[in-house]
Parts: structure tokens; sequence; C-alpha cells
């Protein structure tokens, strides 16, 4: 299995902040490479695909990057609505396997 | 926009299977793969496996040996079992589409909690 980890777990920060969440696949994995946003008691909701592509309706301070195995979630600009655990995903070969999450809290 | 709705029974035995339908609304269930996901309570997802529109499945090995997934084109609808559950399988269960096999996830179900219990 292809394992995923997401640095840091949590993280504490104030609108308006710019964040990153990082996520590394223990295996390359080209761009196969999703980012998701998760409010409690919530569905998951695709954010990003194949590392940058932003799903339609998705906000435009959302982007993402990286190539292989290291892979990058940022947030321009932190709004009270961004503040959700994020998950990191590949798509790159079964078992499908996601990141343990990062939770991005208000400081 | 389709949308996806899971059903089932909350509560299932321990030794007992778990059974669950994902009914597909406002769309096609042609072309598309059908997955199951989970979500232990204050924990991270899992992928169980999928369904393809055609009866194909890819299964998690971790899981294999008990998850059985079918679809009903005619009926619009796609379905789990899971064997032989233990408290370790109580989750929120979600059913998700993907565009392919190497598809992002998207949408996804409400989700149903399960709880393992006697």
């Amino acid at each position: 299995d292809i394992q995923m980890t997401q640095s840091p777990s949590s993280l504490s920060a104030s609108v308006g902040d710019r964040v990153t969440i990082t996520c590394r696949a223990s295996q390359k994995i080209g761009t196969y490479l999703n980012w998701y946003q998760q409010k409690p008691g919530k569905a998951p909701k695709l954010l990003i695909y194949v590392t940058s592509s932003l799903q339609s309706g998705v906000p435009s301070r959302f982007s993402g990057s990286g190539s292989g195995t290291d892979f990058t979630l940022t947030i321009n600009s932190l709004q009270p609505e961004d503040f959700a655990t994020y998950y990191c995903q590949q798509s790159y070969s079964t078992p499908y396997t996601f990141g343990q999450g990062t939770k991005v809290e208000i400081k | 926009q389709v949308q996806l709705q899971e059903s089932g029974p909350g509560l299932v035995k321990p030794s007992e299977t778990l059974s669950l339908t994902c009914t597909v609304s406002s769309g096609s269930i042609s072309d598309y793969y059908w997955n199951w996901i989970r979500q232990p309570p204050g924990k991270g997802l899992e992928w169980i496996g999928y369904v393809f529109y055609s009866g194909d499945t890819d299964y998690n090995p971790s899981l294999k040996s008990r998850v059985t997934m079918s679809v009903d084109t005619s009926k619009g609808h796609f379905s789990l079992k899971l064997s032989s559950v233990t408290a370790a399988d109580t989750a929120v269960y979600y059913c998700v589409r993907a565009y392919s096999s190497v598809g992002w996830f998207d949408p996804w179900g409400q989700g149903t909690l399960v709880t393992v219990s006697s």
C-alpha cells in the first residue's frame, strides 16, 4: 500500500493567514493526488484533483502543487469557513489511501 | 447534479453482516466507479473498495475476505456487504463516485453511521 503522510497534523491560524499543508507519498504517484475538506459531521468535499486542478465552485484561494512524492495544499487568506480538517488522497493505485488529516483551527 | 444517499441498518450485531445500499439520483450509474469509504468515529478515512457499473470490483486487501459489492444499473443503486463484523467496523460509511480508476472522489453521500454492538 502507498502510505500518505500529512504535516502538520494540526495547526492554528488566524483569518487572513496563508496556510500550507504538505503531503508525502511513500512512493512516486505522478500527479494522482487529491485534496478534500471535511467539516464536523459532514462528508468530505473535493477541493483539488490531480494535484492542482480546482474543483468547480471551490474558491481560488485554494491551490495545490507538487509531483512525484511531495505535494502541497495552500490556502491564501484563510477565511472563517476554511476551519476544517483537510485530507490528501492518492488515486495512483489501489488500495487508494488517505493522509491522516490536518486540522486547521482558529488561533 | 448527481446525488448519493446511503441506506441500511444503523446497528449490527457482532459476527453478523453489515448491508448498505447507495441510491444514485439525478444522474447515470453507467460509466463510473462506485466506491465505499468509511471513517471510524474521530478517525481518518479508509477506502473499502469499488464496483464499476459493469460489475467489476476492486477491494481493499485489508477487508477483501469480508467484502462484497454489487451494482444494479436498472434500479440505479449499488450495495456493500461486510461480513463477520466486529466493533472495529463501527464507522460512518460513505458512498462515493469516481470518474475513473485513477479518478478523484466526487460527489459523496452524506454518510451513515453503522454501530456494531450486541
